[in-house]
């Protein structure tokens, strides 16, 4: 089984700053990764596919990067309705989902 | 629009089973995979399986074999997941969600959820 793991598992930031979650596969995934957002009570909501494409109707302040093993999902300018849990997802070897970054706003 | 509605919650208990359906509209359901996602409260989200509609072909995750089955109805545009065997470590929120076929695949649409229940 390919194992997903995401770092840090918890961040606070201001409106406006940059953030960066990264999220690392157990093996090579080449760019099947999947980033989401989960707001508390309501279903994930698809933000990045394959690794670097934004989903229709997404922010362009979210941007996905990376390949392999490797992967990132950034938010160039932090705002208050980002404040969710993140997930990656990799889609090359059965599913596997992260265990989540909560991204408070301070 | 696309849209994925889920049956409600249940109550079972423990060494029961539980059927969750997914009802699909907007789109070819048979176009379309059907996957299944839990969530217990506070935890991650946690991939359970796939199920191809038209072909009704299902994949499942290790952890779940033998527990799981996944089905549909193709006439009511309706898949379901049977979850058997029950535990009180099976409570959780189940949700189905859409992707295209194959590996460059991504869940674009959610249900809203069907909470299970397992107490005695």
């Amino acid at each position: 089984d390919i194992q997903m793991t995401q770092s840090p598992s918890s961040l606070s930031a201001f409106v406006g700053d940059r953030i960066t979650i990264t999220c690392r596969a157990s093996q090579s995934i080449s760019s099947y990764l999947n980033w989401y957002q989960q707001k508390p009570g309501k279903a994930p909501k698809l933000l990045i596919y394959a690794a670097s494409n934004l989903q229709n109707g997404v922010p362009s302040r979210f941007s996905g990067s990376g390949s392999g093993t490797d992967f990132t999902l950034t938010i160039s300018s932090l705002q208050p309705e980002d404040s969710a849990t993140y997930y990656c997802q990799q889609t090359y070897s059965a599913r596997t989902f992260g265990q989540g970054t909560k991204v408070e706003i301070k | 629009q696309v849209q994925l509605v889920q049956s409600g919650a249940e109550v079972k208990k423990p060494g029961a089973s539980v059927k969750v359906s997914c009802k699909a509209s907007g789109y070819t359901f048979t176009s379309y995979d059907i996957n299944w996602v839990r969530q217990a409260t506070g935890q991650g989200l946690e991939w359970m399986g796939w199920m191809n509609p038209n072909s009704g072909n299902a994949g499942y995750a290790p952890k779940f074999q033998g527990r799981v089955t996944m089905t549909r109805n193709t006439s009511i545009s309706t898949a379901y997941m049977d979850l058997s065997s029950l535990r009180y470590e099976d409570t959780a929120m189940y949700y189905c969600a859409r992707s295209a076929f194959g590996a460059d695949s991504y869940f674009d649409y959610w249900g809203q959820g069907a909470l299970v229940t397992v107490s005695s």
